[in-house]
């Protein structure tokens, strides 16, 4: 299947300053990319949509203003944590939508680890 | 709104059978999937039922569907100690759309 990694897998990062983690598609582009959090032991929660070229649609409670998304090509999203505080730690998932095959599909990076201290 | 629930937990021993239970409130949900998550990694799409089909089979995988009921459940045969995992449902109205996640059923396997 199509493959999205992400980037770093892993980061520890003090109070205050900011991340960016990046989510890219290998082998197909994708206008469409969505992130997600999730919380220990619970679901993937949607925090927005990604859309290359245009800007990135929120949900409702996620703050703009502190997760920047840029997905300036068809390969590549970023999702910066701005002024990171302890309780942003948690597991961030980015995916991507494949359009090109025969079926309309979604397909997910292995996860960003996020700790802040 | 749409919502998604399956139970938390499931345990079976190894070479059994496990079936996977889930519901969803969207009756205009178009994909339905079952994702796999093994600890500290990111979601494989084990697979995916069109809600025009009433099961798919895949291998060891089998998803039944009840769309008047909005019931999905997925059948893992001869289950192995591999599968432990948590399995996610989800439903989005076209493939690649906004999907909507269950909470997840922790499948324990025992040997």
């Amino acid at each position: 299947g199509a493959v999205v990694s992400q980037h770093p897998s892993r980061v520890i990062c003090k109070s205050g300053t900011s991340v960016k983690i990046e989510c890219r598609s290998l082998d197909f582009q994708a206008t469409t990319m969505f992130w997600y959090r999730q919380f220990p032991k619970q679901s993937l929660m949607l925090m927005a949509t990604s859309n290359e070229g245009s800007k990135a649609t929120y949900e409702q409670g996620v703050e703009k203003d502190k997760f920047l998304i840029n997905h300036a090509s068809l390969t590549l999203s970023t999702l910066t944590v701005t002024s990171a505080h302890p309780e942003d730690s948690s597991f961030y998932i980015c995916s991507a939508r494949d359009q090109g095959g025969a079926t309309d599909t979604q397909y997910f990076g292995p996860g960003t680890r996020l700790t802040v201290l | 709104g749409e919502d998604v629930e399956q139970s938390l937990f499931l345990s079976v021993r190894e070479g059994d059978s496990s079936v996977i239970n889930c519901t969803y409130t969207d009756s205009s949900s178009t994909y339905l999937y079952w994702y796999k998550q093994e600890p500290g990694a990111g979601l494989q799409l084990l697979t995916y039922i069109f809600s025009n089909m009433d099961m798919k089979q895949d291998q060891r995988l089998t998803v039944l569907l009840n769309k008047k009921d909005k019931h999905l459940s997925l059948r893992i045969a001869d289950t192995q100690t591999g599968d432990s995992a948590i399995y996610f449902c989800a439903e989005s109205h076209t493939g690649g759309f906004k999907t909507i996640f269950g909470a997840g059923t922790r499948l324990f396997v025992k040997a």
